[in-house]
């Protein structure tokens, strides 16, 4: 079995500060990690994904995540935010192993970041 | 616009009553899921069909949940005598296959039983 951990509900920052959203997991199994968002009457979107291979794995809007296997962590990162980033977002695993549940996403119970001017 | 579609959006039934929510996958998308997200929560998978396969249920789907896929394209989720906990937001996604399994999602159906 495999569960989340968002350490935080709720993450209000000012405008152009820095932001870091937790994650962790637990699982039995290798892992894939995904990070969704989730904008105001919007559906799931994916922001970013660890497959494989380098362990910084980045968006095209400036956010960043790093798997940290013995920490069993995938934070989630940006430098600077922006109003437009106020939205849900929910870190995900899967199974990596083919074969078995690989096709199930877990979530967390999501944090929600408030960008404040 | 090409992803995932879901019909309708909002759905308010009184409780007992049966309702039925509609899926389009993205087209050549031979995977379609499930999941239920209720307030403060993620979404919690529910149900998998892969074509017109259903090959997982959750325990979370309870005898008055079913859901079909008849000819491996659109789907449907129908809850039978609703109950105030059913009220939920009912999130559909599809995949391919192949590949590392990346899910597009759709906005949701927001389902209110009072």
């Amino acid at each position: 079995a495999q569960s989340v951990t968002q350490l935080d509900s709720q993450v209000p920052v000012f405008e152009e500060a820095p932001v870091e959203l937790r994650c962790n997991y637990s699982s039995s199994v290798s892992v894939y990690l995904f990070w969704y968002v989730q904008y105001p009457n919007q559906g799931l979107q994916l922001l970013l994904k660890y497959l494989s291979g380098s362990t910084l794995v980045e968006s095209i809007n400036g956010f960043e995540a790093e798997f940290n296997k013995s920490q069993t962590s995938f934070h989630l990162r940006k430098p600077s935010v922006h109003i437009s980033d106020t939205a849900e977002y929910f870190c995900a695993v899967s199974d990596r192993n083919s074969g078995g549940s690989n096709y199930k996403l877990t979530f967390g119970k999501g944090t929600l970041l408030t960008v404040n001017p | 616009d090409t992803g995932v579609s879901q019909d309708p959006r909002h759905k308010i039934t009184k409780r007992g009553q049966n309702v039925t929510f509609r899926c389009d996958p993205i087209s050549e998308h031979n995977r379609l899921y499930w999941y239920r997200q209720t307030l403060g929560q993620g979404p919690e998978f529910l149900t998998y069909f892969q074509n017109e396969a259903q090959l997982e249920k959750s325990r979370l789907l309870s005898d008055r949940f079913s859901a079909e896929r008849p000819k491996g394209s659109f789907s449907t989720l129908e809850i039978q005598r609703t109950e105030q906990g059913d009220s939920a937001m009912y999130l559909c996604a599809s995949s391919l296959t192949t590949g590392l399994n990346e899910q597009y999602f759709g906005p949701g159906t927001r389902l209110t039983v009072t």
